[in-house]
């Protein structure tokens, strides 16, 4: 089945720094990746949709100059949060869109904590 | 945007037992509606899910049934079992692009 994974899996880093995410799809191309972010016992909530080779969507509320999204490759997006506070501390998870597919696959996550 | 919303946040069963979990959406657009399972600290994982031009799936215990003029859909889980304690999660989209996700239910099967 399709595979995807993010990079690192957990990441510690001090308020006023940045810190970059990977998503890769392992078996697959992936023209479309999207990113959540799960705060605890929350839902998973869409922050952007990212395209390969243009500029990524954003959703209502999310600041696109604070979560900076590149999809240079078929298999690779990711997702840099700039200037990293405390409140940004939450889960991060990537998806891609299968082709021909309406299914998407999810990555293990990205644990980051802001101190 | 769409809007989903899921009841009830918490549900616990006993072991042999059924559980329903029902969700709504807002956007009538919507056409593909899957369901997930998510254990603490993993990545939600695909248990179900239905396309708009189907009104009920059924995979052994697990089945899902969408009413597409009420905007509702529901996961039924038949003849509970401890390891189907967990958050589920419904989602709603358009044919497979962003998905937005219900509030999530934390299951509890009682042995």
């Amino acid at each position: 089945g399709a595979v995807v994974s993010q990079h690192p899996s957990r990441v510690i880093c001090k308020s006023g720094t940045s810190v970059k995410i990977e998503c890769r799809s392992l078996d697959f191309q992936a023209t479309t990746m999207f990113w959540y972010r799960q705060f605890p016992k929350q839902s998973l909530m869409l922050m952007a949709t990212s395209n390969e080779g243009s500029k990524a969507t954003y959703e209502q509320g999310v600041e696109k100059d604070k979560f900076l999204i590149n999809h240079a490759s078929l298999t690779l997006s990711t997702l840099t949060v700039t200037s990293a506070h405390p409140e940004d501390s939450s889960f991060y998870i990537c998806s891609a869109s299968v082709p021909i597919s309406y299914e998407q696959y999810f990555g293990p996550g990205t644990r980051l904590t802001v101190t | 945007g769409e809007n989903v919303e899921q009841h009830p946040s918490t549900l616990s069963v006993q072991e042999g037992d059924s559980a329903v979990i029902k969700c709504t959406y807002s956007d009538s657009a919507s056409n593909y509606f899957p369901w997930y399972k998510q254990e603490l600290g993993k990545r939600p994982q695909l248990i179900i899910d239905i396309r708009s031009n189907v009104g009920e799936k059924k995979d052994q215990r697990i089945a899902v049934t969408l009413n597409k003029t009420a905007k509702h859909f529901s996961l039924h889980i038949t003849e509970t079992q401890p390891e189907d304690s967990a958050v589920y999660f419904c989602a709603a989209s358009k044919s497979g692009n962003q998905f937005y996700f219900g509030t999530g239910t934390s299951l509890t099967v009682i042995p």
